[in-house]
């Protein structure tokens, strides 16, 4: 079975840094392309950072530069650094796996930028 | 950059109604189009893919349709389960990977 269980969140004071985490199991991370999407509370969807599976990265023009997306393949596991963290970085952050659509999702984590 | 817009905002159906929710691309996405359902509290869930193909577990009365623009995503008799917010997601040109804005379905 497929599972991802996102951690790291918590409150953090603009232009902080966190680094969040997301194990997974049930397949390897090192062969799936992998995702970062967020949620601001009452919002929808954004897509934050993408991994590919040959390693090469993307990211939302409104991270660019301050996030920066990586694995570990002997922990299989998918990490999010967020540096120099606004007040419009609050929100849900789930992992998922990426085949084009999003077919499994971590439960998310929460991140809150605030003073 | 594909912009993806849904419509209505948000939609009042009685239960065992049947609800659609329509999804609109700025340009031709074929039928790289996905939807997600997402409970208060919840992760979302992937329901169809491929514009009309559902996912593993998902029940038969929902269905999609369309293909280039313009798609549906129709749930024919609305159960108490079934009232969330609703995503499309197209994946035919990316990154990014672009987002309607979600469609509420309420209860009537």
């Amino acid at each position: 079975e497929v599972q991802l269980v996102e951690s790291g969140g918590g409150l953090i004071q603009p232009g902080g840094s966190l680094r969040l985490s997301c194990a997974a199991s049930g397949f390897t991370v090192s062969r799936s392309h992998m995702t970062w999407v967020r949620q601001a509370p009452g919002k929808g969807l954004e897509w934050v950072s993408l991994i590919y599976s040959g390693g090469s990265t993307h990211y939302a023009d409104s991270v660019k530069g301050r996030f920066t997306i990586s694995r570990d393949n002997s922990k299989n596991t998918l990490y999010l650094q967020m540096n120099s963290l606004r007040a419009e970085d609050t929100a849900v952050y789930y992992c998922a796996r990426n085949v084009n659509y999003f077919d499994s999702w971590g439960q998310g984590t929460l991140v809150t930028v605030s003073s | 950059e594909i912009v993806m817009t849904q419509s209505p905002a948000t939609l009042s159906v009685s239960p065992g109604e049947r609800a659609t929710l329509s999804c609109r691309a700025s340009q031709s996405v074929s039928n790289n189009l996905a939807w997600y359902q997402q409970k208060p509290g919840q992760a979302p869930r992937l329901l169809i893919y491929g514009a009309y193909a559902r996912a593993t577990g998902i029940p038969a009365r929902f269905s999609g349709s369309g293909s280039g623009t313009e798609f549906t995503l129709t749930i024919s008799s609305l159960q108490s389960e079934d009232f969330a917010v609703y995503y499309c997601q197209q994946y035919h040109n990316w990154p990014p990977l672009a987002f309607g804005q979600g469609t509420k379905v309420e209860i009537k």
